[in-house]
């Protein structure tokens, strides 16, 4: 079985440039997750949906971040313009079903912000 | 105050020796206990869960929940060189969708 994936795996962009993330979950998954995690801390859930619809991003920067999954499969996560702070990695994770217990991650992409 | 502490480490033991790895956590509504572990440039994998109070064990790995002291551990048996990542431990309520609150992970490694 084919586990999430993302690209690029890395990136590099200058503070108040534009970035987009992609990701593919496990084929099947009706939960798509993004996840902020900044070095030495846990992830932190930025949006979650179930299909393509959005069942929580209280914790995204409205202001700057944006996320859609098209035909609920395949997401995108946009951040413009960026701010070093946003230097992270970004983790997708999928799951079957919004109550499961188990979340599958991906490799995730490393952002920084110069 | 965080909603799960966990100190970050690193810990660094000797092969074979057993290691313990805590959280705390201050919400007593989570009902689920979660521990992943993180390899370096990886994303995290689910090693195991409990559902309230109790232990847990799978092979080398035991869970255990203290929810009258809000503390969850992780024992890790016969620790191996393989074992070095960062262990996130991770919690969420019931009934509501799978929003995880991770701790802030801690790193270990297991030396020859």
């Amino acid at each position: 079985e084919a586990g999430v994936a993302q690209s690029p795996r890395y990136k590099i962009i200058e503070k108040r440039q534009s970035v987009a993330f992609w990701c593919n979950p496990i084929s099947g998954h009706a939960t798509l997750y993004w996840y902020q995690q900044i070095l030495g801390q846990g992830p932190k859930l930025l949006i979650q949906f179930q299909n393509n619809g959005v069942v929580d991003d209280s914790q995204l920067p409205k202001d700057r971040f944006s996320a859609e999954r098209l035909k609920g499969v395949d997401s995108t996560l946009k951040i413009q313009p960026a701010k070093l702070e946003d230097s992270a990695v970004y983790l997708c994770a999928s799951s079957l079903r919004t109550t499961d217990t188990e979340a599958f991650f991906g490799q995730g992409t490393r952002l920084t912000v110069v | 105050q965080k909603e799960v502490e966990q100190d970050p480490g690193p810990l660094s033991v000797p092969e074979g020796a057993i290691v313990s790895l805590n959280c705390t956590y201050s919400n007593s509504a989570f009902q689920y206990f979660m521990w992943y572990r993180q390899y370096s440039r990886k994303g995290p994998e689910l090693l195991m869960y409990t559902y309230s109070s109790g232990n847990k064990e799978d092979g080398r790995f035991t869970a255990q929940v203290d929810k009258s002291s809000k503390y969850i551990s992780l024992f890790i048996r016969d620790s191996q060189p393989s074992d070095s990542a960062t262990y996130l431990c991770a919690m969420r309520y019931t009934g509501t969708a799978s929003k995880l609150t991770f701790g802030t992970g801690t790193r270990l490694q297991v030396t020859l």
